[in-house]
Order: C-alpha cells, then sequence, then structure tokens
C-alpha cells in the first residue's frame, strides 16, 4: 500500500479553521484518500474521502493537490470536540481481492485549544 | 450515519477465561468485517478479516487458533479471544463495510483487561 506522511502533532484554537496535511507521493491513480479521526478511548469515525476533485460534507472539506500527492483536511471552525487522532489513509479499490482493508499509520494528534 | 455496536464495551476476566466480543451492524448490511487490535499510544493493527459466510483470512503473526472469528451474517461479526491471558490486554476495535466503494464504519471498541 502506498504510504501517508502526517505531523506527529497540531495544535489550533478553538473556532478557528484547522489545516491539516497528508503527503503521499507514491499514491496511484486507483488510491482513494480516505480521512478518519480517533477521540481518546473511541473507535476511529469517518470523516471525508476523495479520489481528484476536492470534497465537502457537514464535518469537513479535503482538499486535494492537482498532481495528487498531497492532500489537506480542513476543520473550518475548531471546537474542542475535535480534539483527536486525524488519520490519512489510502485505499486501493483496483484490482482483484475483495477486501481492501484499511492500513492506519501513527495520525497527526490535533489539540485544541480554548 | 452508519452505526456499528460493539459489545461488550469493558472486560475484566481471569487469565485463562476466553471471552467474546460481538460486533453488529445497525443499519446497514455488512458484506466485509474488519477487527483491530490497538496498545496504549499506538496506532490500530488489522488483526484479520472476514466476508460473510467465509473463513477470516488472518494477518500475519496473529494466531487464529487464539482468536476465532464469526461473521455468519451480514449484521453480525464476533471475536473470541480464547484462554487469555495478560499479554491479551488491549482494546479491541471492530469495523464494517457494506460495498466495496463505501467507507468503513467502526465500534466503539471494547477494552480488554486479563488478570
Amino acid at each position: 500500500d502506498a504510504k501517508t506522511t502526517q505531523p506527529n502533532s497540531m495544535e489550533s484554537n478553538e473556532e478557528e479553521p484547522v489545516h491539516l496535511p497528508c503527503n503521499h507521493s507514491t499514491i496511484s491513480g486507483t488510491d482513494y484518500i480516505h480521512w478518519y479521526r480517533q477521540l481518546p478511548s473511541q473507535g476511529p469515525e469517518y470523516v471525508i474521502h476523495g479520489l481528484t476533485s476536492n470534497v465537502n460534507n457537514r464535518m469537513a472539506s479535503l482538499a486535494i493537490a492537482e498532481d495528487r500527492k498531497s492532500s489537506t483536511l480542513i476543520l473550518h471552525r475548531a471546537t474542542l470536540r475535535d480534539a483527536a487522532v486525524y488519520y490519512c489513509i489510502l485505499r486501493d479499490i483496483s484490482g482483484g481481492g475483495s477486501n481492501y482493508k484499511l492500513t492506519f499509520g501513527k495520525g497527526t494528534l490535533l489539540t485544541v485549544n480554548p | 450515519g452508519a452505526v456499528v455496536s460493539q459489545h461488550p464495551s469493558r472486560v475484566i476476566c481471569k487469565s485463562g477465561t476466553s471471552v467474546k466480543i460481538e460486533c453488529r451492524s445497525l443499519d446497514f448490511q455488512a458484506t466485509t468485517m474488519f477487527w483491530y487490535r490497538q496498545f496504549p499510544k499506538q496506532s490500530l493493527m488489522l488483526m484479520a478479516t472476514s466476508n460473510e459466510g467465509s473463513k477470516a483470512t488472518y494477518e500475519q503473526g496473529v494466531e487464529k487458533d487464539k482468536f476465532l472469528i464469526n461473521h455468519a451474517s451480514l449484521t453480525l461479526s464476533t471475536l473470541t479471544v480464547t484462554s487469555a491471558h495478560p499479554e491479551d490486554s488491549s482494546f479491541y476495535i471492530c469495523s464494517a463495510r457494506g460495498q466495496i466503494n463505501q467507507p468503513q464504519h467502526f465500534g466503539d471498541g471494547t477494552r480488554l483487561s486479563i488478570l
């Protein structure tokens, strides 16, 4: 699986936008970019995913570079409840096999200051 | 959004006990379910993948006779930790997915403590 690189940690202030970067220079044409987050003592929560175009949903926006070698998860107004570990994961759905499992890296620990 | 229910949320038991953890998809049919394990301050590690009605596929280094997985229906998978020992203490998390192009949804995890 193609790897992703994220900063170990980031800090933000409440009600300010947060831009969480992810580098994936070895991404293939059939890799989807997925973002999950994990709050303390909980299972991961799906945030957003995309392939080539920028994506928006009620939780966040995903900005994908034109060459797809990097992406940015954008939280428009951080709240204290957004404090979590954010994982950027590539998932390839091409070819044979039916599992297309998610492989988690270390992610970015986001701290939100009041 | 899609909901995955995992039960129990916490188990404390003696060494040698077998523990069963249930994972249910509440509002969608889970074609594929995944079981992860997470040790403190570490990331999630995939243990096994199961498709409904088929035998689970275990990741390298995971003992299939110790971690029994059953995925008998499209809404239920179980993980049984057999003869658990203190080193099996961990946070076990299940995940379920419908169609291949859909996101995986996760349960809230089971914290297993073996005394």
